[in-house]
C-alpha cells in the first residue's frame, strides 16, 4: 500500500531564507509526483509535476527534485516571501491504481515571516 | 479558458437531509476526479471519470453517495441522508486525460459541507 509522508508538519521561517521541503512514498512504482500548494478557502494550485523517468523540475524559485528508487522528493524554495506562506502537498500516482487517483501526503505549513 | 469551478461554495445542511454537489471542469479535459478533505486530514480519494464513464466506485464511503456526470462536462456529487461524518471540503478536479503526460490535475475551489 502507497503512503505519502511530508515532514516537517509546519515549518516558520523569515523572508529571504531558502527551504526545503521533504516528501517521501514507499512504494517506488509510480507514474509521477506532484507538488500543490493550498490557501486557506481556496482550492488546491499545482506546482510541479515530475514525470517518473525525471530527476526534477523547475518553475521560477520552486525546484522539484524525485529520486524514485529511494522514495524521496523534495520541493525548494528560494528566497523565500511571504506570498509563499501556504500549505505544501506532496501527492503520487501509483502504477497500479486503476482508479488513476493520487495518493496524498499531510501537507507542510509553511509561514514565511515579514 | 476559465479554471474548474464547483457550486455552491458553502453549504450548511441538517443531518438527514440529501446535497447535491456541482462540478464544472476544464473544458476539453476529459477526465474529472471528486476528493474530500476533512478538517485536519488528507485527501482522500472519492472517484473518477473518463467522460461519462465511472469504472470504479469503490471509494465512495458508503451507498448514501453517489456521482454522476453528463455531456463529459458537468458533473454532481450526491449524498443522501446527509451525517455529520459526511461534513468536509469536497474538491473537484479536472485533467486533460489519464496518460502521464496529461494528467496534471487542476482543482477547483472546493465546496464546504457542513451537517448540522
Amino acid at each position: 500500500k502507497q503512503e505519502v509522508t511530508q515532514i516537517p508538519a509546519a515549518l516558520s521561517v523569515p523572508e529571504g531564507e531558502n527551504l526545503v521541503l521533504n516528501c517521501s512514498f514507499t512504494d517506488s512504482a509510480i507514474y509521477n509526483l506532484q507538488w500543490f500548494r493550498q490557501d486557506p478557502g481556496k482550492g488546491l494550485t499545482s506546482l510541479l509535476l515530475i514525470q517518473s523517468s525525471q530527476r526534477e523540475q523547475t518553475s521560477g524559485r520552486l525546484n522539484a527534485s524525485l529520486d524514485k528508487s529511494s522514495g524521496r522528493s523534495t520541493l525548494y524554495i528560494a528566497a523565500s516571501q511571504p506570498g509563499d506562506s501556504a500549505t505544501y502537498l506532496c501527492a503520487v500516482r501509483p502504477v497500479w491504481d486503476s482508479n488513476y487517483q493520487l495518493i496524498w501526503g499531510a501537507g507542510t505549513k509553511l509561514i514565511i515571516k515579514p | 479558458g476559465a479554471g474548474v469551478s464547483q457550486s455552491p461554495s458553502n453549504k450548511v445542511t441538517e443531518k438527514g437531509k440529501d446535497v447535491e454537489l456541482r462540478c464544472d471542469p476544464i473544458s476539453g479535459h476529459t477526465a474529472l476526479y471528486w476528493y474530500r478533505q476533512s478538517l485536519g486530514q488528507g485527501l482522500e480519494f472519492l472517484i473518477y471519470f473518463q467522460g461519462n464513464s465511472a469504472p470504479d466506485k469503490s471509494g465512495l464511503p458508503s451507498d448514501r453517495f453517489s456521482a454522476e456526470r453528463t455531456g463529459g462536462s458537468v458533473s454532481t456529487l450526491t449524498i443522501q441522508r446527509t451525517q455529520q461524518e459526511d461534513s468536509a471540503v469536497y474538491l473537484c478536479a479536472s485533467s486533460l486525460g489519464l496518460g502521464a503526460r496529461t494528467d496534471t490535475q487542476y482543482f477547483g475551489p472546493g465546496t464546504r459541507l457542513t451537517v448540522l
